[in-house]
């Protein structure tokens, strides 16, 4: 099975900051990557497909890239209400794993 | 507006069985795989299976986990999707989350639409 490893678990930041996430697969998985968004008690929410394209709807200060085995989320200004735990899952091979998440709290 | 409603959660005892069920409304069923992840309380996000839709022949995909013991099942008559689970573990308390997933241009599916989860507790 394809591991997915995530850095950083939780980082604190101000609003406004631009904060990076970080998703490495234990091998290559060409761009078959998602990321959710998670919030206390909610179901997941897509945020990007493909490892760079924009789920409708989502705020653009989204963004996604990499391919391979290396992937950032970024969130280029960072709002109260972006508070959640983020995903990846690889989409590439059975079973489709997911990442453990990185907690992202308001400094 | 796409909506999908888990039900069937509870508690059973180790060894028991449980079916849990997922309504689906406001899109096509039987276009779309779907799949069912869990998250046990304060963990991460866990992947349990997909199927496939009526056009790849209803085929399905199991964690190592919980192959042999979960069943994924659906009746696009009803819009409904269904995990038959047996042989329950401790270790299989979680939320269970119903997810349809979409194709997107490379032909991967993404689940883009997740139901609010039920909750289901093994425990003696």
């Amino acid at each position: 099975a394809i591991q997915l490893t995530q850095s950083p678990s939780s980082l604190s930041a101000s609003v406004g900051d631009r904060v990076t996430i970080t998703c490495r697969a234990s091998q290559g998985i060409s761009s078959a990557l998602a990321w959710y968004q998670q919030k206390p008690g909610k179901a997941p929410k897509l945020l990007i497909y493909d490892a760079s394209s924009l789920e409708s709807g989502v705020p653009s200060r989204f963004s996604g890239s990499g391919s391979g085995t290396d992937f950032t989320l970024t969130i280029s200004s960072l709002q109260p209400e972006d508070i959640a735990t983020y995903y990846c899952q690889q989409f590439s091979s059975y079973p489709q794993t997911f990442g453990p998440g990185t907690k992202v709290d308001i400094k | 507006e796409v909506q999908l409603v888990e039900s069937g959660g509870g508690l059973v005892q180790p060894g028991g069985s449980l079916r849990l069920s997922c309504a689906a409304s406001g899109f096509t069923f039987s276009d779309h795989y779907m799949d069912w992840v869990r998250q046990a309380p304060g963990k991460g996000l866990e992947w349990v299976g997909r199927t496939r839709n009526k056009a790849n022949s209803y085929t399905t995909e199991y964690a190592a986990s919980v192959k042999g013991r979960f069943t994924i099942s659906r009746d696009d008559s009803k819009s409904s999707l269904y995990l038959q689970m047996n042989s329950l573990k401790t270790e299989d308390t979680a939320v269970y989350y119903c997810a349809r997933d979409r194709r997107d241009r490379t032909g991967s599916w993404y689940s883009d639409y997740w139901g609010q989860g039920t909750l289901v507790t093994v425990s003696s």
